[in-house]
């Protein structure tokens, strides 16, 4: 089966310095990685995917996300944070089973961005 | 504008009483799923519909039911056979054959069970 870890429940950093959120996977064969953020109360954002190419992925707002395959993780990462970043953010991966594009998402870190 | 719209934003129900939440989308979307959100759980999905008038359990699909009458529309009746119903539910939608895959959200639905 399919799987993502988020081994930090949160995360904190100083506006300015850069972040990265941490994220693993667990596929059989190629993976299909996602990040996406979540404001309180709100659905879902869209970040960045990787599905094949270039290992550094360019996504929404100034992030971006490095997929390493010998060490099986995604991490996300920003070189400067913002205040307005505090969110929560989930890794996904594509679940291949039943057809369909479902994905199977990691259990979220909190980001917490402080002046 | 396109999206998916989910009703109501919040949702108050006696225990023993079954709620249907509403989920639209206008994107013209193949495959439309229900997810739900615990705090620490992240997501799980609940079922998920491919084509109209077809649909599959997720992992969590007891005490749930869905139909996909029309492409545009998934709607999750949440009955009284779930033990635990109180928690933040998410649709979502996304095209299907060459997509690579990333779902589109609504703003979620917030049922509290009383």
């Amino acid at each position: 089966a399919q799987s993502v870890a988020q081994p930090e429940d949160q995360v904190n950093v100083a506006e300015g310095n850069p972040l990265t959120v941490k994220c693993t996977y667990s596929v059989s064969g190629n993976p299909y990685l996602f990040w996406y953020v979540q404001y309180p109360n709100r659905g879902l954002q869209f970040l960045l995917k990787y599905i094949t190419g270039d290992n550094l992925v360019k996504g929404s707002y100034g992030f971006e996300a490095e997929f390493n395959k010998s060490q099986t993780s995604f991490h996300l990462k920003k070189p400067s944070a913002l205040v307005s970043d505090s969110a929560l953010y989930f890794c996904a991966v594509r679940d291949f089973t039943g057809g369909g594009n479902k994905l199977t998402f990691g259990t979220g870190t909190q980001l917490k961005v402080e002046l | 504008d396109g999206g998916i719209t989910q009703s109501p934003k919040y949702l108050f129900r006696k225990e023993g009483q079954n709620v249907t939440l509403s989920c639209e989308q206008n994107l013209n979307h193949d495959a439309m799923y229900w997810y739900r959100q615990d705090p620490g759980q992240g997501l799980r999905l609940i079922y998920y519909s491919q084509i109209v008038n077809d649909f599959q359990k997720g992992d969590i699909a007891e005490g749930y039911s869905v139909s996909r009458e029309k492409k545009e529309s998934f709607p999750l009746t949440v009955t009284s056979a779930q033990k635990n119903p109180t928690a933040f539910y998410l649709c979502a939608s996304s095209s299907l054959g060459t997509s690579t895959g990333e779902l589109f959200f609504g703003e979620g639905s917030r049922l509290t069970v009383l």
